[in-house]
């Protein structure tokens, strides 16, 4: 197992199209965490999922925001109408349900997004 | 690769020293703590965690110290190396009793080792 993945790993983009991230986590982890990370600042939690279903959203989720994982595997984070506040490091998390494995020790490399 | 923390308190050591790294966590509730290592460019790596009914925990080259009457944690890393210079970041699970992990994560501490 190659650990959780992102692409793309970096995006540039102009200030009001859309972007989509996506998150591969460790295949048999059934949670799966977005989270937010600006320069200087500690990763911000945004999201997560357990298998298909969306169970908790930060209110630093606008409506601009929405992430689906829609088979309980990968999963999309789409951002509309970027705005330059939006430049940040985008991380993916996943773990296991319970136990030892529940807890957050798998994060992505990331997606940096570079609004312009 | 970009910086992870520009302004961050530093800790400079040389190698060989023991270095400590602190953090204050906010919420009395919190019943989950990890400590992260954190590259430029790369995502954070766990180190280890410790939960709110520990108040040690050792693990290879680590040792994490928690605090629940004054809301501190500290991390001891022993024979500090160059590849341990790195953000270090610790975090509190602030979703206590709801089996899944929301994070608050501190400030960051920037640990730079000299040969």
């Amino acid at each position: 197992d190659t650990g959780v993945s992102q692409d793309p790993r970096h995006k540039i983009t102009k200030r009001g199209q859309n972007v989509t991230f996506r998150c591969d986590p460790i295949s048999e982890h059934n949670r799966l965490y977005w989270y937010r990370q600006t320069l200087g600042q500690g990763p911000e939690f945004l999201t997560y999922f357990q298998n298909e279903a969306q169970l908790e959203k930060s209110r630093l989720l606008s409506d601009r925001f929405s992430a689906e994982r829609p088979k309980g595997s990968f999963s999309t984070l789409e951002i509309q109408r970027t705005e330059q506040g939006d430049s940040a490091m985008y991380l993916c998390a996943s773990s296991l349900l319970s136990g030892a494995g529940a807890s957050l020790k798998y994060f992505g490399p990331g997606t940096r997004l570079t609004v312009t | 690769g970009e910086s992870v923390g520009l302004h961050l308190p530093t800790l400079s050591v040389q190698e060989g020293d023991n270095s400590i790294i602190n953090c204050a966590y906010s919420n009395s509730a919190s019943d989950y703590f990890i400590w992260y290592k954190q590259e430029s460019g790369k995502g954070p790596q766990f180190i280890i965690d410790i939960r709110s009914n520990m108040d040690k925990r050792q693990g290879q080259r680590v040792t994490v110290l928690l605090n629940k009457t004054v809301k501190h944690l500290s991390l001891q890393i022993a024979a500090t190396q160059p590849g341990d210079s790195a953000v270090y970041f610790c975090a509190e699970n602030t979703a206590a009793g709801t089996g899944f992990q929301k994070l608050v994560f501190g400030t960051g501490t920037r640990l730079l080792v000299s040969p």
